[in-house]
């Protein structure tokens, strides 16, 4: 089955420490994207990558670090300077950047106390 | 700034009834408007895309218009099942390789 997976469902870290979030995807698409949601909220782009080695920031990148080695892997990095982590984060896929028509993961809730 | 408001928030209709979501965004000048549908603590499943060149896309209950001339799309959802519960999300692609999410309809159908 062709796909976005995401691990782990769920997350607990404590205030301080940074958290890795794994993004796979087996569709052969190009650009991937992480994307944050908060109750009440609309989706917010964090970083979009258009192809391996290259990634660009969204509007809310502060605190986050990508990285994009892979065509298939684009994992996020929480990091500690990070104000307000606690969250819903999405990741997705598209063929090209200019396509426009994404698909998505799962999900993974972080929460950090 | 492209901006995207989905009118209502909420909406509770009985089961079968058909409905109409609401979707108005700011600026024109768009590549196509996706409609998806998320679950309590899901991802997004995307129901239906069309393209700025499309005025409609039909899947099965779902009809989804765009009028990128008033700004505006709808969804339309006909025979409302419970099943159909959920929060629908439209985005819009335009420039900068970005969508643009509204904040969402939650819509429950109650049998």
């Amino acid at each position: 089955d062709g796909g976005i997976t995401q691990s782990p469902k769920y997350l607990f870290r404590k205030e301080g420490q940074n958290v890795t979030l794994s993004c796979e995807q087996n569709l052969n698409h190009d650009a991937m994207y992480w994307y944050r949601q908060d109750p009440g909220q609309g989706l917010r782009l964090i970083y979009y990558s258009q192809i391996v080695n290259d990634f660009q920031k969204g509007d809310i990148a502060e605190g986050y670090s990508v990285s994009r080695e892979k065509k298939e892997s684009f994992p996020l990095t929480v990091t500690s300077a990070q104000k307000n982590p606690t969250a819903f984060y999405l990741c997705a896929s598209s063929m090209t950047v200019s396509s426009y028509e994404q698909y998505f993961g799962p999900g993974t809730r972080l929460t950090v106390t | 700034k492209q901006e995207v408001t989905q009118i209502p928030a909420a909406l509770s209709v009985p089961e079968g009834e058909n409905l109409v979501l609401n979707c108005s965004f700011t600026d024109s000048a768009i590549y196509n408007l996706q409609w998806f549908r998320q679950d309590p603590g899901k991802g997004l499943t995307s129901l239906l895309l069309i393209q700025s060149s499309q005025r409609e896309q039909t899947s099965g209950r779902l009809n989804a218009s765009l009028d990128k001339s008033s700004g505006r799309s709808t969804l339309y959802i006909a025979a409302s099942q419970p099943g159909d519960s959920a929060t629908y999300l439209c985005a819009v692609g335009a420039g900068s390789y970005q969508l643009t999410f509204g904040k969402g309809t939650k819509l429950s159908v109650i049998p």
